[in-house]
């Protein structure tokens, strides 16, 4: 299995809603990222997990909670999010964060936060 | 911490032709330059990358320039065809960021036929 599944492929949530988002690979990577994309921007960093372990956060408001339970699945808990929050949220994974950095992109959740 | 300048930010080509997609980078530490195309509501897609260790890669249409001493590093995409229609982002690697990637702002390149 080559590639980097995410659940759902769209998602609509009112600002009071919490929701989940998921990402699962089975390339044995690991290393695994949360990335925000906006229409016609390039995706933005949100957190990275390495070997199960949250190592950067780039100042992502709480109402976003990343989880990693094991080292082929990442999730993103929503909360209490913003209409700005509506974009595209991108999982990514590569072998890891040294030498092999490769970083290959599942196909996106896109949220509407009304 | 590292920039990376992306032009231009439209091109457009006539199909067979070639198109170049430039990159400039500041942190002259970087060493990994990914290249991804992004279709219309699909995921990035890596489609070639270089080390700075080497100067040249090529994949079949597709060929990265890497110039270590301008800091910068290019796509070349030979005969063009419709389906390379696409926004393209090139990304550098700093040192020490473990793995993080910092973006150009993409190329949306269209290609008639």
């Amino acid at each position: 299995d080559t590639e980097v599944t995410q659940t759902p492929k769209h998602l609509v949530m009112g600002m009071t809603n919490k929701k989940s988002l998921k990402c699962e690979q089975h390339m044995g990577h690991r290393a695994m990222y949360w990335y925000k994309q906006k229409a016609k921007k390039p995706p933005e960093l949100m957190f990275v997990y390495s070997y199960e372990k949250l190592s950067i956060n780039e100042s992502v408001p709480s109402r976003f909670s990343p989880e990693c339970p094991n080292s082929s699945l990442l999730n993103l808990h929503l909360h209490a999010l913003q209409p700005e929050d509506s974009a595209l949220y991108l999982c990514a994974s590569s072998q890891d964060r040294g030498v092999v950095e490769t970083q290959y992109f599942g196909p996106g959740t896109r949220l509407l936060v009304l | 911490g590292e920039n990376v300048e992306q032009h231009p930010s439209t091109l457009s080509v006539q199909e067979g032709d070639s198109a170049v997609i430039k990159c400039t980078y500041s942190d002259s530490a970087s060493n990994y330059f990914p290249w991804y195309k992004q279709e219309l509501g699909k995921r990035p897609q890596l489609i070639i990358d270089i080390r700075s260790n080497v100067g040249e890669k090529k994949d079949q249409r597709i060929a990265v320039t890497l110039n270590k001493t301008a800091k910068h590093f290019s796509l070349h995409i030979t005969e063009t065809q419709p389906e390379d229609s696409a926004v393209y982002f090139c990304a550098a690697r700093p040192p020490g960021s473990q793995g993080n990637l910092i973006f150009g702002k993409g190329t949306k390149l269209s290609v008639k036929p």
